[in-house]
């Protein structure tokens, strides 16, 4: 167990609709990432978040939001679905956001696009 | 664009054989290479982060070695038992931006026969 929770384990949903992912992270620990994991595909990061403030970018569509809120959890909105978002989703988190931190993952979050 | 290689794709062998897979990433502009360990219906577990030219990590029976001037790790298992089946999983972070966005590899599935 990493530490890291995320809420809900399984989604299924139909295209055009929006879900919300969430995150806990570690205790002490001020950021989180998130990753998404398609067929085929390896992790690929989405966004990370550091004490609030988000710190990075990467492959995430403008479908896609997140946010970390006060209490250091973070949720991911997937808005407008479509049946390509269907993947496994991780949120990690680190100490700091340093390059050599760890990055401890949660159990992920599998969303099903009909 | 960033390349994070792995090799081979899947690896399959008996108990009590050792063996090793290679991750290779670029050069230049390298920070830090990450380890981790991906069993099946779980969330992806770190094993090592490297950071030094020349570095070597053990955890058990496994250990990493780091040549970051030609890039590239090698993560060797001593003695594999059942229990070690997994997707190996390398990723690189490198300078250039505040954050520490690990770019993954595609794994490495290791299946060990008892």
């Amino acid at each position: 167990d990493s530490g890291v929770t995320q809420t809900p384990k399984h989604l299924i949903t139909a295209t055009g609709q929006r879900v919300t992912l969430r995150c806990s992270p570690r205790s002490g620990d001020l950021s989180v990432y998130w990753y998404q994991q398609s067929l085929d595909q390896g992790l690929q990061f989405l966004i990370h978040y550091y004490n609030g403030e988000e710190r990075a970018k990467g492959n995430i569509l403008e479908r896609f939001s997140a946010q970390q809120f006060p209490d250091l959890h973070s949720e991911l909105n997937l808005s407008s679905l479509e049946l390509g978002d269907s993947a496994l989703y991780f949120c990690a988190s680190s100490a700091r956001g340093a390059m050599t931190d760890t990055q401890y993952f949660g159990p992920g979050t599998r969303l099903t696009v009909l | 664009i960033l390349n994070v290689e792995q090799s081979p794709q899947s690896l399959h062998v008996q108990e009590g054989d050792s063996t090793n897979f290679t991750c290779s990433f670029p050069s230049s502009n390298f920070y830090a290479l990450h380890w981790y360990r991906w069993e099946t219906a779980k969330s992806p577990e770190a094993l090592f982060v490297m950071t030094l030219n020349g570095d070597e990590k053990k955890k058990g029976r496994i250990s990493a070695t780091l040549n970051t001037k030609e890039g590239y790790s090698y993560l060797y298992i001593k003695g594999s038992q059942p229990e070690d089946s997994a997707t190996y999983l390398c990723a690189f972070s490198g300078h250039g931006g505040a954050t520490n966005k690990l770019i993954f590899g595609t794994g490495t599935l290791l299946a060990v026969q008892p």
